[in-house]
């Protein structure tokens, strides 16, 4: 069965510093591999996802990922954080070719920015 | 606007009364799906559908039920509502195929007292 674990519950940046966010998952092979960011009191709103070429993927409000194979990983960063990027932020998988297009969910890093 | 809706957004009910949570998705989505948020354990899938009429087991489907007799619409059924089902729902939908990703709906907070 398909696991991500994401490293630090809970993250704090100041404003204007990287932001780096953990995820890494356990599949015998490559899944499907997104961000999700929940606002409060919102739904999940998709950053980014990883499917297949680059390994680098860019979302949106400048986030961008890298998927390495080779780590299991697929790490969420923005170079410069914003007030408004406080949230709480998803790591998902999904297994290529699944019968089930089940979303796996790490269980979230609440991001604080320090003004 | 492509979207997802849930209905209601709050609801607090008692011990043993059935409800029945909606969910409806104006994008022709063949795959929809019910999962549910608590703090520290993440997004837990409850029940999915593939199409009209083909429903199946995520999870955590104990204690649920879901239809799926049209297309755009997948309703959450608790039947006897416990307190251990205060939590957070959200509703997905997407294209069959995983690579999309789901589009969420805005959530339903429930409290069983």
């Amino acid at each position: 069965a398909q696991s991500v674990t994401q490293l630090g519950s809970h993250v704090s940046v100041s404003e204007g510093a990287l932001v780096l966010l953990r995820c890494n998952y356990s599949s015998s092979v490559p899944p499907y591999l997104f961000w999700y960011v929940q606002y409060p009191n919102q739904g999940l709103q998709l950053l980014l996802k990883y499917t297949t070429g680059a390994t680098l993927v860019k979302g949106i409000n400048g986030f961008e990922a890298e998927f390495k194979k080779s780590e299991t990983s697929f790490h969420l960063t923005k170079p410069s954080a914003h007030m408004s990027d406080a949230a709480e932020y998803f790591c998902a998988v999904s297994e290529r070719g699944g019968s089930n297009y089940k979303l796996t969910f790490g269980k979230g890093t609440l991001l604080t920015v320090n003004p | 606007e492509a979207q997802v809706t849930q209905n209601p957004r709050y609801l607090i009910t008692v011990t043993g009364k059935k409800l029945t949570v909606t969910c409806s998705q104006n994008m022709n989505h063949e795959y929809m799906s019910w999962y549910r948020q608590d703090p520290g354990l993440g997004l837990r899938q409850i029940y999915y559908s593939m199409n009209v009429e083909v429903t199946d087991k995520g999870d955590v489907p104990e204690g649920y039920k879901v239809s799926r007799k049209e297309k755009r619409n997948f309703p959450l059924i608790l039947e006897s509502p416990s307190p251990n089902q205060t939590s957070l729902y959200f509703c997905a939908s997407s294209r069959t195929g995983t690579s999309g990703g789901y589009t969420f709906g805005s959530g339903t907070r429930l409290t069983v007292v």
